[in-house]
């Protein structure tokens, strides 16, 4: 049974430049949560899908935006990239109604 | 809002030494708490979980217990081992909705 899937592993990217990141959550799981955690840390909530709607938002700025497909996989998209944005972006996955989230590998996004 | 507090790391202790590190919480109502583990280079990973007051969670030798009154989670080994080196967070959420983690503590254990 495959976990969390995460791609790419590294990236870089130039200042205003856009990213697409992707997720593909556990298997039997519906929901999708992101989260950003910079160096030393610790996660920080950006948004939650479900049924290919956006659920909850964290306190990031429109620049982040997200879908998720009717297979329950998932797209991060940061627009007009800042040095700030480098992080490790992870991807958790679980079912609406259940606490436990599992998280996959994360994607290191580096902004130069 | 809902937070977490961890204690400062980092954390180094010698193989086969007792492990605590203290985790207290601000939230309304009764939120779920979780400890995560992260490995060098990799994504967190669930250690343990508890949903209600008094709840233990357990896994791995490590273990933590919901106390309400005292608003905490501490999470305790017994007899660390080198392997158990990693970053460790506590984390809560309310009606399985987002995770709000603490800062997180290093945990380093020498031989």
């Amino acid at each position: 049974d495959a976990g969390v899937t995460q791609s790419p592993t590294h990236l870089i990217k130039t200042r205003g430049q856009q990213v697409t990141l992707r997720c593909s959550p556990k298997s039997g799981h519906d929901t999708v949560s992101w989260y950003q955690q910079a160096l030393g840390q610790g996660p920080q909530f950006i948004f939650q899908y479900y049924e290919e709607e956006e659920r909850q938002r964290g306190n990031f700025p429109d620049r982040f935006s997200g879908h998720q497909f009717p297979n329950y996989s998932s797209e991060l998209n940061v627009n007009a990239l800042l040095l700030g944005d480098s992080a490790l972006y992870l991807c958790a996955s679980s079912l609406m109604d259940r606490h436990e989230q599992y998280f996959g590998p994360g994607t290191r996004l580096t902004v130069t | 809002g809902n937070s977490v507090t961890q204690m400062e790391g980092p954390v180094t202790l010698s193989e086969e030494a007792f492990l605590t590190i203290n985790c207290t919480y601000t939230a309304t109502g009764y939120p779920s708490l979780f400890w995560y583990v992260q490995y060098p280079g990799e994504g967190l990973q669930l250690l343990l979980k508890a949903t209600k007051a008094d709840d233990k969670g357990s896994n791995k030798g490590f273990e933590a217990t919901y106390r309400k009154e005292t608003t905490s989670f501490h999470l305790e080994k017994g007899s660390v081992q080198v392997s158990d080196s990693a970053v460790y967070f506590c984390a809560l959420s309310q009606g399985a909705q987002k995770l709000v983690f603490g800062q997180g503590t290093r945990l380093t254990i020498n031989p």
